[in-house]
C-alpha cells in the first residue's frame, strides 16, 4: 500500500514549457488535491476533485490546469510555467466517512524550479 | 474557516513532553482542529483531531478547552525525530475539506 504517490519528485524547466504533474494514490479515496508551498509558508491550495470527472478551484488556481479521469489520478497541468510557479507541489487525498470528510493523506512533494 | 493562532517557535528536551498551543476564538459549532507537521520538506503528515472532546492516539494527545476556544497538542515523550513544523487547522468536516495551513508552530528537539 503505496498510499499518495507524486511524479516527478523534480524537475526543472525553462520559462515557457509545459508540464504535467501526476499524484497516484491506492487507498480509493474520493477527494484529491493539489497544493503549493513557497519557502517559509504553508500549504495553498490549487485545485481539488471531489470524485472521478469532477474539478474545482482552490486559493491560487491561475495558471493551472487539472484533470481527474480516473479515481486513483489527478492530474496538475502547467501550460506556460512562469519562475513564480516555482515552488514545492504536495498532492492530498482523502475519503467520505462516518462524521464526514476524513484527515488528508500527503504524498512527498514535487519540486519545481522554473528558470 | 476559523483563524488559528500559534507560537512561531519552541523548544523542547528530549524525552520530556511537548505541548504545544493553539488558539482558536472564532471556532464554530461545527468546526474539528485538526493537527498535523511537517517534517523538513516532507509532505505534511495527520496527527490527531477532535470535536470537543480531548483525544489520544500513538502519537499524541489532544486537549480542547471547555468553550473550544483554544486547544493543546501534547507529544508524550518527544524524541528528535519529533522536530517538525506542526499547523494547527480548524475546519468542518462537510464539503471538500480543503486545508488552510498557516505558518505553524517550529518545534526543536533538544538532545
Amino acid at each position: 500500500n503505496a498510499g499518495v504517490t507524486q511524479t516527478p519528485k523534480f524537475r526543472v524547466l525553462k520559462t515557457g514549457q509545459s508540464m504535467t504533474l501526476l499524484c497516484a494514490q491506492d487507498m480509493n479515496h474520493e477527494y484529491m488535491y493539489w497544493y503549493r508551498q513557497d519557502p517559509g509558508m504553508g500549504l495553498r491550495l490549487i485545485h481539488y476533485s471531489v470524485g472521478e470527472g469532477t474539478t474545482a478551484k482552490g486559493e491560487v488556481p491561475d495558471g493551472y490546469n487539472v484533470s481527474r479521469l480516473k479515481k486513483q489520478n489527478f492530474l496538475l497541468g502547467l501550460e506556460s510555467a512562469a519562475p513564480s510557479q516555482t515552488s514545492v507541489y504536495f498532492c492530498a487525498s482523502s475519503y467520505w466517512g462516518r462524521g464526514g470528510n476524513q484527515p488528508q493523506h500527503f504524498g512527498d512533494g514535487t519540486r519545481l524550479s522554473i528558470l | 474557516d476559523a483563524k488559528t493562532t500559534q507560537p512561531t517557535s519552541m523548544d523542547c528536551a528530549e524525552g520530556r513532553a511537548a505541548n504545544l498551543p493553539c488558539n482558536h476564538s472564532t471556532i464554530s459549532g461545527n468546526e474539528y482542529v485538526y493537527w498535523y507537521r511537517q517534517i523538513h520538506s516532507q509532505g505534511p503528515q495527520y496527527i490527531i483531531h477532535g470535536l470537543k472532546n480531548n483525544e489520544t492516539n500513538e502519537m499524541a494527545s489532544l486537549i480542547i478547552t471547555e468553550d473550544r476556544k483554544s486547544s493543546t497538542l501534547i507529544l508524550p515523550h518527544a524524541t528528535l525525530r519529533d522536530t517538525a513544523v506542526y499547523y494547527c487547522i480548524v475546519r468542518a468536516q462537510t464539503g471538500a475539506n480543503n486545508l488552510f495551513f498557516g505558518t505553524g508552530t517550529r518545534l526543536t528537539v533538544i538532545p
